[in-house]
C-alpha cells in the first residue's frame, strides 16, 4: 500500500525559500502524477502543482512565479520549492499522489499526512 | 479560474440522518468532480471521483451525482465515523481548485 510522506523545516524567514521532500513507499513513483496542496490554518485548500515522474510539471497560476516541484526517481521522491515567503505562506503542506481521469485532469487519491510550515522571523 | 462553492457551509445533523452537501461550479465541469472527506488534523480522503464513482472502500452509504455546474454528495445516514469537513473538487481544467467545504457536525 503506497504512502506517502511528507519533510522539511517547520519554520521558515520570511522572504527564504521554504522546501519540502515528499517520500513515497510501498510503490513506485514511476507512472503517476504527484501534487502538492496546502491548507493555511482553519481555511480550505488549494492546488499548488503536479508534477508527473517524468518530468513535466503544471502549476497554479497564482504561486507560478514562486513554485518548483522536482522529481528524484531514484529516491523515490519529489520535492517542492517555494521561494520569498511571507506569513500568508504559513500552511499545512500535503503531498498527494493523482489519479488522472480520462480526458480530464487529476485528483488525489492517496494523501500524506502533512507537515506545518510556519513563515516567521 | 473555475470557482467551486459550497452550501451549507455547515450542516448540523444526528445520526442516522440523510445529508446532502452541494456543490456549484461557476462553469461547466462535466462529470470531473472528487468529493473529500477531512477530519480536524487528518489530510483529506478521497470519498468520490468523476461526481459519482465511490472510491473502493469508501462505504456505500455516500454516494455522489450531478454534471455540468451542479453536484451533490449524500450520506444516506449518517454515523458516528461520518461527522467531518467535506470538500468538493474540480479536474476538468486548470488550476484544480477546491470548494470552501461544508462541515457537518452533531446536532
Amino acid at each position: 500500500q503506497v504512502q506517502l510522506q511528507e519533510s522539511g523545516p517547520g519554520l521558515v524567514k520570511p522572504s527564504e525559500t521554504l522546501s519540502l521532500t515528499c517520500t513515497v513507499s510501498g510503490g513506485s513513483i514511476s507512472s503517476y502524477y504527484w501534487s502538492w496542496i496546502r491548507q493555511p490554518p482553519g481555511k480550505g485548500l488549494e492546488w499548488i502543482g503536479y508534477i508527473y515522474y517524468s518530468g513535466s510539471t503544471n502549476y497554479n497560476p497564482s504561486l507560478k512565479s514562486r513554485v518548483t516541484i522536482s522529481v528524484d526517481t531514484s529516491k523515490n521522491q519529489f520535492s517542492l520549492k517555494l521561494s520569498s515567503v511571507t506569513a500568508a505562506d504559513t500552511a499545512v503542506y500535503y503531498c498527494a499522489r493523482d489519479r488522472v481521469g480520462y480526458g480530464s485532469g487529476s485528483y488525489m487519491d492517496v494523501w500524506g499526512k502533512g507537515t506545518t510550515v510556519t513563515v516567521s522571523s | 479560474d473555475i470557482q467551486m462553492t459550497q452550501s451549507p457551509s455547515t450542516l448540523s445533523a444526528s445520526v442516522g440522518d440523510r445529508v446532502t452537501i452541494t456543490c456549484r461550479a461557476s462553469q461547466s465541469i462535466s462529470s470531473w468532480l472528487a468529493w473529500y472527506q477531512q477530519k480536524p488534523g487528518k489530510a483529506p480522503k478521497l470519498l468520490i471521483y468523476k461526481a459519482s464513482s465511490l472510491e473502493s472502500g469508501v462505504p456505500s452509504r455516500f454516494s455522489g451525482s450531478g454534471s455540468g455546474t451542479e453536484f451533490t454528495l449524500t450520506i444516506s445516514s449518517l454515523q458516528p465515523d461520518d461527522f467531518a469537513t467535506y470538500y468538493c473538487q474540480q479536474y476538468n481544467s486548470y488550476p484544480f481548485t477546491f470548494g470552501p467545504g461544508t462541515k457537518v457536525d452533531i446536532k
